[in-house]
């Protein structure tokens, strides 16, 4: 069975500054689809950035990047120039076929 | 993209009765599923409800107890029923089309649900 690991339940991060958040997961497919969803207070969950496994390249949106390494089954997040509005909950999904996985989830706070 | 709206945002209810959610899609779409999330947790997928047919049950949900209904592309209701304290969750609904295979799944806001 697919599972997703999030080492990190907290992290925190000074505004401006930089925070990579941690996912490793298990699977023995080769073509799977991995995202980082983030979840305010709001509850609302927002798609951050997506990555299919048969790229090479990391996907990049904006301030937020991928470290996608196939091999190992990591895919870690980096957020730079972090702002308060980036404070929130953030999931790591893992899909094949129909199916995602998420992880326990990272809490992130950006103090001012 | 795909604007999910969910009803009710929240409710209090007495344990022994039932609940039904109902979720709102403005578009069509091809899949759409209930998730359930315990406060500060993960999301665990409860179902995927399918267009004219019986929904799809994870190990650990069983219809008895989560019936759901899907009569057409855009809307989809959960129940919870003979509730007790430990169905207190917020529960998602999620729908997605294919427009390719790194399709993105779109989320309702949830419904918080605590039941005494």
């Amino acid at each position: 069975a697919q599972t997703v690991t999030q080492s990190q339940p907290e992290m925190s991060v000074q505004e401006a500054e930089t925070v990579t958040l941690s996912c490793t997961y298990d699977t023995s497919e080769s073509d799977y689809y991995l995202f980082w969803y983030k979840q305010p207070p709001s509850r609302q969950m927002i798609l951050v950035i997506r990555q299919e496994a048969y790229k090479q390249q990391n996907a990049t949106e904006n301030r937020f990047s991928v470290n996608f390494q196939k091999a190992a089954k990591s895919f870690s997040l980096k957020i730079s120039d972090s702002q308060l509005g980036d404070a929130a909950m953030y999931f790591c999904a893992y899909r094949f076929n129909n199916d995602m996985r998420f992880g326990a989830g990272t809490r992130l706070t950006v103090k001012p | 993209s795909a604007v999910i709206s969910q009803k009710p945002s929240r409710d209090i209810c007495q344990r022994g009765t039932s609940l039904t959610i109902q979720c709102q899609v403005d578009s069509q779409v091809t899949m759409m599923f209930w998730y359930r999330q315990q406060p500060g947790q993960s999301l665990t997928l409860i179902a995927t409800a399918n267009q004219g047919s019986e929904a799809t049950y994870e190990s650990g949900f069983v219809i008895d107890k989560f019936p759901i209904s899907r009569p057409n592309l855009t809307f989809s209701t959960l129940t919870v029923s003979n509730m007790s304290p430990e169905d207190s969750s917020i529960y998602l609904c999620s729908a997605a089309s294919r427009g390719g295979p790194a399709y993105e799944q779109y989320f309702g806001p949830g419904t918080r649900l605590t039941v005494t």
